[in-house]
C-alpha cells in the first residue's frame, strides 16, 4: 500500500467555521507534511512532522493548526479562515525527514466563502 | 536552502526525448536532487532522485555533472500522457534544521503534442 489518503476531497466552509482536514498513510513512514497549492503555482510547504513531533512550521498563520495523533494520521484544523486561504491542501509522507522521496495524497480542494 | 531555476515551459512531440535542466548553483554537500511530476488537480508524484553522476529508472534518467550545480531530467520517447508540470527539488538529508524542507520551485510545464 503506497497510498496517502486525504479526506474530504472537497470542502466549502464559511469564515467563522471550524473544520479539519485528515490525512492517513499505512506505509510506516515517520515524516508527514502539509502543503498548500494555489492555482498554477507550486506547492508551498506549511508543516513537517517527524516521529509525530512538529519539526518545521513555515511561519503559517495560527488559523491553521496541525496535529499528529499517531504515526499514521495527520490532521489540519482550520478556524477563521479567509477567502484567500482557498487552495488545494496536499498531505505527503516519507520514510523519514532525511528521505526526499515523498508520497503525496490527492489533496483537499478547500473553498472559503 | 539551494534555490532551483527551471525553464517555465517546454513543448515537445510524441516519441521525442525531452531534457529538462534545473540550475541549483548553491547546492550544499548534503543536498540530494529530486524530481517530481504533477498532473492538474493531483498531488505531485516522485520520479527520480540522485546525488551525483547518472541515475536511471524505468521512467527517466537523471544526469548530474561533477560540480552538481545543475541537473537534467531526461524523459525518453514522451507520449501525450507525459504532459504535466515537472519540479526539481534540492533537499537537505543531513539532519540539520532544514532537513525535511522539500521546497518546490516554479516547475516546468511540459506540453507534449501529437
Amino acid at each position: 500500500d503506497t497510498e496517502v489518503t486525504q479526506t474530504p476531497k472537497h470542502l466549502v466552509m464559511g469564515m467563522t467555521n471550524k473544520k479539519s482536514l485528515k490525512c492517513e498513510q499505512h506505509m510506516g513512514h515517520r515524516a508527514m507534511y502539509w502543503y498548500k497549492q494555489k492555482a498554477k503555482k507550486p506547492p508551498e510547504l506549511m508543516f513537517v512532522y517527524s516521529y509525530e513531533k512538529l519539526s518545521i512550521n513555515e511561519s503559517v498563520p495560527s488559523r491553521f493548526s496541525p496535529e499528529c495523533p499517531n504515526s499514521s494520521l495527520l490532521n489540519l484544523h482550520l478556524h477563521a479562515l479567509q477567502p484567500e486561504d482557498s487552495a488545494l491542501y496536499l498531505c505527503a509522507s516519507s520514510q523519514d525527514v532525511r528521505n526526499t522521496e515523498a508520497f503525496f495524497g490527492q489533496g483537499t480542494r478547500l473553498t472559503v466563502v | 536552502l539551494a534555490k532551483t531555476t527551471q525553464p517555465i515551459s517546454m513543448d515537445s512531440y510524441e516519441g521525442q526525448e525531452v531534457n529538462i535542466t534545473c540550475s541549483h548553483n548553491n547546492i550544499a554537500t548534503n543536498d540530494y536532487i529530486t524530481w517530481y511530476q504533477q498532473f492538474p488537480s493531483q498531488g505531485p508524484r516522485f520520479i527520480i532522485q540522485g546525488y551525483k553522476t547518472k541515475v536511471t529508472n524505468e521512467v527517466a534518467s537523471l544526469f548530474i555533472p561533477a560540480d552538481r550545480k545543475s541537473s537534467t531530467l531526461s524523459l525518453p520517447r514522451v507520449s501525450l500522457s507525459d504532459t504535466a508540470v515537472y519540479y526539481c527539488l534540492v533537499g537537505d538529508i543531513a539532519g540539520s534544521s532544514n532537513t525535511g524542507k522539500l521546497i518546490f520551485g516554479q516547475g516546468t510545464t511540459l506540453q507534449v503534442k501529437p
